[in-house]
């Protein structure tokens, strides 16, 4: 089954402590994104990854980063956590192409006390 | 830049009414449109898209129509029922996607 994965789909932790979400996709996308959802803001881009090694800032990078190694996992990592990224995040893929179809992942719901 | 508008919710409806959701976008260049649905608990699913002016998008008894010269997509159908009951959002792509703030609908029964 075609399928965006996100692990974990619920935490919470403490301020300062480095934690790191995984995304996962089985589709051979080459474009995956990072979304946090937020109410009354809709989605926002986090980061998002044209291609293996190959990633760019969306609109709300501050305090993330990602790394695209394979093409099939593309990891948010959250070095230090603060409270005002308590938020649902979202992995997205899609291949290149003229029309960029996005799929999505059931997101995680991310805490920061 | 880049951006996208949609009404304000939440949208409450009875079973079999008509709805309408409202979407207009700033780009540069041309953009293609999408319009996603998000159930409850659930990621966003593409509900359909439209790739240049004065195309109609359809899926599931909804349409929207790409409308360059009013910079507008806007989600309609003509009889909704609870199963629509979601967050609807509209998008656009150019370099990145943007997304709107997503409308919430209800639909009583």
């Amino acid at each position: 089954e075609a399928q965006v994965t996100q692990n974990p789909r619920y935490l919470i932790t403490v301020t300062g402590k480095k934690l790191t979400v995984t995304c996962s996709q089985n589709m051979n996308h080459e474009y995956m994104s990072w979304y946090r959802q937020d109410p009354g803001l809709g989605l926002r881009q986090i980061y998002y990854s044209m291609n293996v090694e190959v990633t760019d800032k969306g609109d709300v990078p501050e305090g993330y980063k990602v790394s695209r190694k394979e093409k099939r996992n593309f990891p948010l990592i959250l070095e230090s956590p603060s409270p005002n990224q308590t938020s649902l995040y979202f992995c997205a893929s899609s291949v290149r192409g003229s029309v960029y179809e996005q799929y999505f992942g059931p997101g995680t719901r991310l805490t920061v006390t | 830049g880049n951006s996208v508008t949609q009404m304000e919710g939440p949208v409450t409806l009875s079973e079999e009414a008509f709805l309408t959701i409202n979407c207009t976008y700033t780009a540069t260049g041309y953009p293609s449109l999408f319009w996603y649905v998000q159930y409850p608990g659930e990621g966003l699913q593409l509900l359909l898209k439209a790739t240049k002016a004065d195309d109609k998008g359809s899926n599931k008894g909804f349409e929207a129509t790409y409308r360059k010269e009013t910079t507008s997509f806007h989600l309609e159908k003509g009889s909704v029922q609870v199963s629509d009951s979601a967050v609807y959002f509209c998008a656009l792509r150019a370099n990145q996607f943007y997304f709107g703030t997503g409308t919430s609908l209800t639909v009583i029964p």
